[in-house]
């Protein structure tokens, strides 16, 4: 069964570093981009960059870019997302998710449809 | 980049049909056909239902439908159902590796 499974909900102090991770399985892991997406409390979705596991290309959302950071270890088909210094509105829920239908090459994946999503996980950010 | 422009929400009644619109500017819907459509129901993830404008992934139903002309895509929901409310976002590919989704529209069913 083709999945990704995210790390437990996360409750961290303003300025305190975060690392989430996404598990893929049931596929064939660097071949496939794997995308971050944000959802703050009563809004809509936000993209935040992408990543290629195979060789760790990524592509960051301008309104991300400098603000996180997106790994990948394809030794435990693994993506993360972790910031170095929390704040408040960063509290959200993150989803991760694979573009396994549209367009998408090992170089670039500007027509990708996230067909698999992670479970989410609900960062909560407060003092 | 701004996000895509959809109603807040939209309503119907079962079995009627409904359409929702998606907004961008010539560097995004208006320049590529790599438009999507996720549905959200509370709490769950978002679910794909529509990709490269009007194709459906395997599983959802016929009664999903999507369009495009010039900078505003459309999804249409006929013959409304009571699982069909959720809250439906587009998204499109936007140049330079960027993706942009919209602010989101909340489907009602009467």
């Amino acid at each position: 069964e083709v999945q990704l499974v995210q790390s437990g909900a996360e409750v961290k102090k303003p300025g305190e570093s975060l690392k989430i991770s996404c598990k893929g399985s049931g596929y064939s892991f660097t071949s496939y981009w794997i995308g971050w997406v944000r959802q703050m409390p009563g809004k809509g979705l936000e993209w935040m960059g992408i990543i290629y596991p195979g060789d760790s290309d990524t592509r960051y959302s301008p309104s991300f870019q400098g603000q996180v950071t997106i790994s990948a270890d394809k030794s435990i088909t693994t993506a993360f997302l972790q910031w170095s210094s929390l704040k408040a509105s960063d509290t959200a829920m993150y989803y991760c998710a694979r573009p396994g239908l549209g367009y998408c090459s090992s170089t670039s994946c500007r027509g990708g449809a996230f067909d698999m999503w992670g479970q989410g996980t609900m960062v909560t950010v407060s003092s | 980049q701004s996000a895509l422009t959809q109603p807040p929400s939209a309503s119907g009644s079962p079995g009627q049909s409904v359409t929702i619109s998606c907004t961008g500017t010539s560097s995004d819907v208006g320049s590529y056909n790599y438009v999507s459509w996720y549905q959200q129901h509370p709490g769950k993830a978002p679910k794909l239902m529509i990709y490269e404008v009007s194709k459906r992934p395997s599983g959802v139903p016929d009664r999903l439908s999507g369009s495009k002309s010039g900078n505003t895509a459309s999804l249409t929901v006929s013959g409304l159902q009571a699982e069909d409310e959720a809250d439906y976002y587009c998204s499109s590919y936007a140049g330079s590796s960027n993706l942009v989704f919209g602010g989101g529209t909340k489907l009602t069913v009467l």
